[in-house]
């Protein structure tokens, strides 16, 4: 069974650069038929796609976000990271990390909150 | 990309069907046949529903069923359970390897 697993820090201060990682077990992150994507859901609110990533390296941003948003790979570690720079207080979201196939997202992270506060 | 609109609540009885709407653009819902439907209950990651418009993930209960017409997509839910109370949202592809989620719906179970 494929599980997904977000890590990273869970307080970021203003204009300092959100990092997270998304580790992948039970099935290779190579499998080209597959993306590998990033979503945030701020508290209370909707859901929004941030970017997709395939094990080649190529990506895909939301452009409402594209200026901040990073995404990278690393297949030796069957895992990849989100960086969203420049955050402020409406970075503050449960961020997931999750398995694309065609154009939906089949496997979910658990999520995990990150605050942006000093 | 503006988000897709949905209603913010649906209710219904148990054993009742409700129907929810998302409702995009021709750059979007009515312009792919990948729109997908997620489930969220209060404190978890959200769950695939419905893929490719009508298709369901294998496990998924066949009381849920999805559509489209035009710009707009549905998802039904029939024979309402307790446990089908849950936030709801919709997807779709929106081209250039962009995909847009909808407001979401709140659907109690009266």
């Amino acid at each position: 069974q494929l599980q997904l697993q977000e890590s990273g820090p869970g307080l970021v201060k203003p204009s300092e650069t959100l990092s997270l990682t998304c580790s992948v077990s039970g099935g290779s992150i190579s499998r080209s038929s597959y993306f590998w994507g990033w979503i945030r859901q701020p508290p209370g609110k909707g859901l929004e796609w941030l970017g997709n990533i395939y094990s080649s390296g190529t990506t895909y941003y939301n452009p409402s976000l594209k200026s901040r948003v990073t995404l990278s790979v690393d297949t030796s570690k069957n895992q990849y990271s989100l960086k969203l720079s420049s955050v402020t207080a409406a970075d503050t979201a449960v961020y997931y990390c999750a398995r694309g196939a065609a154009a939906e997202l089949d496997y979910w992270g658990q999520g995990t909150l990150v605050t942006v506060s000093s | 990309q503006s988000a897709l609109t949905q209603p913010p609540s649906a209710s219904g009885s148990p054993g009742q069907s409700v129907t929810i709407s998302c409702t995009g653009t021709s750059s979007d819902v009515g312009g792919y046949n990948y729109v997908s439907w997620y489930q969220q209950h209060p404190g978890q990651a959200p769950k695939l529903m419905i893929y490719e418009v009508s298709k369901r993930p294998s496990g998924v209960p066949d009381r849920f069923s999805g559509s489209k017409s035009g710009n707009t997509a549905s998802l039904t839910v029939s024979g309402l359970q307790a446990e089908d109370e849950a936030d709801y949202y919709c997807s779709s592809y929106a081209g250039s390897n962009n995909y847009v989620f909808g407001n979401g719906t709140k659907v109690t179970v009266l």
